[in-house]
């Protein structure tokens, strides 16, 4: 089955460790997307890649961290810096041309106290 | 810039109602548009599309037609379920963005029996 898979669903961390969450899909995408949804609210673009190994700051990058040195791999992480980590997070893909829709993984909802 | 302005829920319907969910937008050209459900705990699933003035997107019983004149898409369906209780998503696809999506803010609905 084709499809995007982010793992784990939930993750636990203290304040000031640092925590990676995976996305991977095999829909052959060239673009991928990292959001954060928080209760009641709607998506923010955190960052985005259109291509392997280039990536782009969206609307809230500040704390977070990525890598795309695969085509089907986009690992966020969210570093220490980010004041307010606990949200749940969403990963995308798409084919990238314009009009196409974005596919989305389960989310992983991440914890920290 | 472009954006995206939903109802603001959240909608509580009785079982068979009928529902409509407005969406606004401002954006230059003509964008893709798109709706998007999102059930407790889960990613987002693609519910319908449409890609140009006049085209009406449909699946499972929903309905949106893109209204260039009003730049509205506005979703309906004419007989609700109890399992269509969901946070519904308007996004634009902007021109030349590649595959960039803007997300409103999202409408909860909740239909009761």
């Amino acid at each position: 089955d084709g499809g995007i898979t982010q793992s784990p669903k939930y993750l636990f961390r203290k304040e000031g460790q640092n925590v990676t969450l995976s996305c991977e899909q095999n829909l052959n995408h060239d673009a991928m997307y990292w959001y954060r949804q928080d209760p009641g609210q709607g998506l923010r673009l955190i960052y985005y890649s259109q291509i392997v190994n280039d990536f782009q700051k969206g609307d809230i990058a500040e704390g977070y961290s990525v890598s795309r040195e695969k085509k089907e791999s986009f690992p966020l992480t969210v570093t220490s810096a980010q004041k307010n980590p606990t949200a749940f997070y969403l990963c995308a893909s798409s084919p990238r041309r314009a009009g196409d829709e974005q596919y989305f993984g389960p989310g992983t909802r991440l914890t920290v106290t | 810039g472009d954006s995206v302005t939903q109802m603001e829920g959240p909608v509580t319907l009785s079982e068979e109602a009928f529902l409509t969910i407005n969406c606004t937008y401002t954006a230059t050209g003509y964008p893709s548009l798109f709706w998007y459900v999102q059930y407790p705990g889960e990613g987002l699933q693609l519910l319908l599309k449409a890609t140009k003035a006049d085209d009406k997107g449909s699946n499972k019983g929903f309905e949106a037609t893109y209204r260039k004149e009003t730049t509205s898409f506005h979703l309906e369906k004419g007989s609700v379920q109890v399992s269509d209780s969901a946070v519904y998503f308007c996004a634009l696809s902007p021109l030349g963005q590649g595959g960039k999506l803007i997300f409103g803010q999202g409408t909860e609905l909740s239909v009761k029996p």
